[in-house]
């Protein structure tokens, strides 16, 4: 059976205080592993999407990377608008379309 | 504009009385999905559909049921509904299809539904 976990489960950040999320994972055999946005009260908000080690995607302020067995977001220098859950979600076995989620982080930035 | 709608948004119901939550996508995406979010548990897939008439569980399903009859639209059925659906409910679509062995995704989720179950 899949498992993402994610860590930290909350994390306070001073403005400019950069940091990174971390999604390990437990699957047969990785066919995509995607991160996602969460504001309050709203739909997750598709971010990126990560295949092999060694990959890297960015969007502004966001750098996710990908190894073997755990995926990083890195946050540059956040912004009190980057306060948010941020979701990991693979996909996993040939032919598969079952999205297995982890918990998400919750990201405070503090002004 | 690209969207995911779901009616209604809020939802107080007692056990028994069922209901249907509706989702429609106006993207022409082929996949659509039903999920749950609970605190502590996360997203949880409830049931998917890969196209008009092919349905399949996901990780939750039991208590629940869908149909797709049409593209646009994956209605979520609460047959008799028990306390423990009370919960927020999430609809997406998605662009989703395999490019040799990855998996391509661009998920789009709707609002969401809060249903609370008395």
């Amino acid at each position: 059976e899949d498992q993402v976990t994610q860590s930290p489960e909350a994390l306070r950040l001073q403005e400019g205080e950069s940091s990174s999320l971390n999604c390990s994972y437990t699957v047969s055999g990785l066919r995509g592993l995607f991160w996602y946005r969460q504001d309050p009260g709203k739909g997750p908000e598709f971010l990126f999407t990560l295949y092999s080690a060694g990959e890297e995607k960015e969007k502004e302020r966001l750098k996710a990377t990908l190894t073997k067995k755990e995926s990083f977001l890195h946050i540059t220098a956040p912004k009190p608008e980057d306060s948010a859950t941020y979701l990991c979600a693979v996909v996993s076995g040939a032919g598969s379309y079952q999205l297995t989620f982890g918990k998400g982080t919750k990201l405070s930035v503090i002004p | 504009e690209a969207q995911v709608t779901q009616n209604p948004r809020y939802l107080i119901t007692v056990t028994g009385k069922k209901l249907t939550v509706t989702c429609s996508q106006n993207m022409n995406h082929e996949y659509m999905s039903w999920y749950r979010q609970d605190p502590g548990l996360g997203l949880r897939q409830i049931y998917y559909s890969m196209n008009v008439e092919v349905t399949d569980k996901g990780d939750v399903p039991e208590g629940y049921k869908v149909s797709r009859k049409e593209k646009r639209n994956f209605p979520l059925i609460l047959e008799s509904p028990s306390p423990n659906q009370t919960s927020l409910y999430f609809c997406a679509s998605s662009l989703s299809y395999w490019k040799g062995d990855r998996h391509a995704r661009t998920q789009y989720f709707g609002p969401g539904t809060r249903l609370l179950v008395l």
